[in-house]
């Protein structure tokens, strides 16, 4: 178990529809980041939140929409679904330091939500 | 540009070969930070090792060994007895900046199958 806590784990929707996918991040970690991997993606960067704020936006759709909670969990909300939207959606925190090791850029990665659009 | 090339998509052995994984890695900094990553059957990535760039010592953990050679822009990783367990994809990584992972580039993985 990574510490990292994703919900639901699958979810089967139609196009048009909207989903939310929900990311509680490891204790003590500020950071949570939103990745995608597709088969003919890869793994892409979503976005990144610290500490309740935007931090970083990479190839995130308009139609996708993320935020962080004052408690640090995070939503990853997907509207407007298409097909091409089915993918396994990651999320991922990050330390800041480590005994005095500067580790903000290692992640922890939890399970994933699979997400089916049909 | 950042950019991580494996150019090994899939690679098959049987229990107890070694085998290596390829990274080749393209930047224009002097300072940046190559990981790898494992992705087994149940899906969640896992970290395994994470390098500097002013660091350039060979390291092993276990089973695990990692060589990076700056002069030939690589870092590779080797699996020495290879167990069913290490069945998985691998994704080796490069970033630019320490201070964040959202610049993180990754590879397009390469996925390892041991045969027993």
């Amino acid at each position: 178990d990574s510490g990292v806590t994703q919900t639901p784990k699958h979810l089967i929707t139609a196009t048009g529809q909207r989903v939310t996918l929900r990311c509680s991040p490891r204790s003590g970690d500020l950071s949570v980041y939103w990745y995608q991997q597709s088969l003919d993606q890869g793994l892409q960067f979503l976005i990144q939140y610290y500490n309740g704020e935007e931090r970083a936006k990479g190839n995130i759709l308009e139609r996708f929409s993320a935020q962080q909670f004052p408690d640090l969990h995070s939503e990853l909300n997907l509207s407007s679904l298409e097909l091409g939207d089915s993918a396994l959606y990651f999320c991922a925190s990050s330390v800041e330091v480590v005994r005095g090791t500067l580790r903000a850029n290692v992640l922890t990665f939890g399970a994933g939500s699979r997400l089916t659009v049909l | 540009a950042q950019k991580v090339t494996q150019a090994q998509t899939e690679i098959s052995v049987v229990e107890k070969e070694d085998v290596t994984l390829d990274c080749v890695y393209e930047t224009r900094d002097t300072t940046y930070y190559l990981f790898w990553y494992k992705q087994p059957p149940s899906g969640e990535l896992v970290f395994l090792i994470r390098r500097n760039s002013f660091d350039e010592q060979n390291e092993i953990s276990g089973r695990y060994s990692w060589n990076f050679q700056k002069s030939t822009s690589s870092f590779n990783f080797t699996i020495t007895a290879s167990q069913v367990v290490d069945s998985a994809v691998y994704f080796c990584a490069l970033s630019e900046d320490s201070s964040s992972a959202s610049k993180i580039i990754f590879g397009s993985g390469t996925r390892l199958s041991i045969r027993p």
